[in-house]
């Protein structure tokens, strides 16, 4: 089974906010991560969260972390056409340091 | 340029050919990752690199092989395509001293 959980489409007008949420398994992660994947290209990363931090502020992206549900959370503010893609959450394993990811959330942002 | 590098960027192929995708990472990163991308399963470790000359499998290994002979380079060979093989293949690179790990463009293969 996935140990990344994610729900996997998301529709937004241009403007609004987008708010991506996920679980994941492994309560140990130092940290977590947020990756964007734009139509046809790789994964970028787009922010991280140490795993002692309940939130991260970056330009128009929150974070939000709850360790005790193990549930993250990724908010775009102001959301823009750019901003169209899959994004996915990511928590690197112990021992292999291999990063297992979510299905990845389609965000579709309509002008 | 800096960077991870993925060749090629499309491949068609017949079943029961064997096929190479080449990964090349620039900054000497330790940690070297093969995964493959399908619609409804997210993204998948085919096998991954602590080192050179130190491999092991990840979740989805069967079908496929890795060698690590330089820090730097780390192909994945398709040892006889299936067309359940048919997917995007993204390498990825890792090393303690950075925080993010680094992915190439991706390989869309295509076994027909």
């Amino acid at each position: 089974g996935e140990d990344v959980e994610q729900s996997l489409f998301l529709s937004v007008r241009e403007g609004d906010s987008s708010v991506i949420n996920c679980t994941y398994t492994d309560s140990s992660s130092t940290y977590l991560y947020w990756y964007k994947q734009e139509p046809g290209a790789g994964l970028q990363l787009l922010t991280y969260i140490f795993s002692n931090m309940d939130m991260k502020q970056d330009q128009r992206l929150t974070v939000l972390l709850n360790k005790k549900d193990k549930h993250l959370s990724l908010r775009i503010a102001d959301t823009q056409t750019g901003d169209s893609a899959i994004y996915f959450c990511a928590e690197p394993k112990a021992g292999n340091n291999r990063l297992a990811f979510g299905k990845g959330n389609q965000v579709v942002v309509i002008p | 340029d800096a960077g991870i590098t993925q060749s090629p960027r499309y491949k068609i192929t017949e079943t029961g050919r064997q096929v190479t995708l080449m990964c090349h990472q620039t900054w000497s990163h330790s940690y070297m990752f093969w995964y493959r991308q399908d619609l409804g399963h997210g993204l998948r470790l085919i096998y991954y690199s602590a080192a050179a000359d130190i491999t092991d499998k990840g979740e989805v290994p069967d079908g496929y092989v890795v060698s690590r002979s330089k820090t730097e380079n780390f192909p994945l060979t398709l040892e006889s395509a299936t067309r359940s093989q048919t997917s995007v293949y993204f390498c990825a690179s890792w090393d303690s001293a950075t925080v993010g790990y680094t992915f190439g463009s991706g390989t869309r293969l295509t076994v027909v």
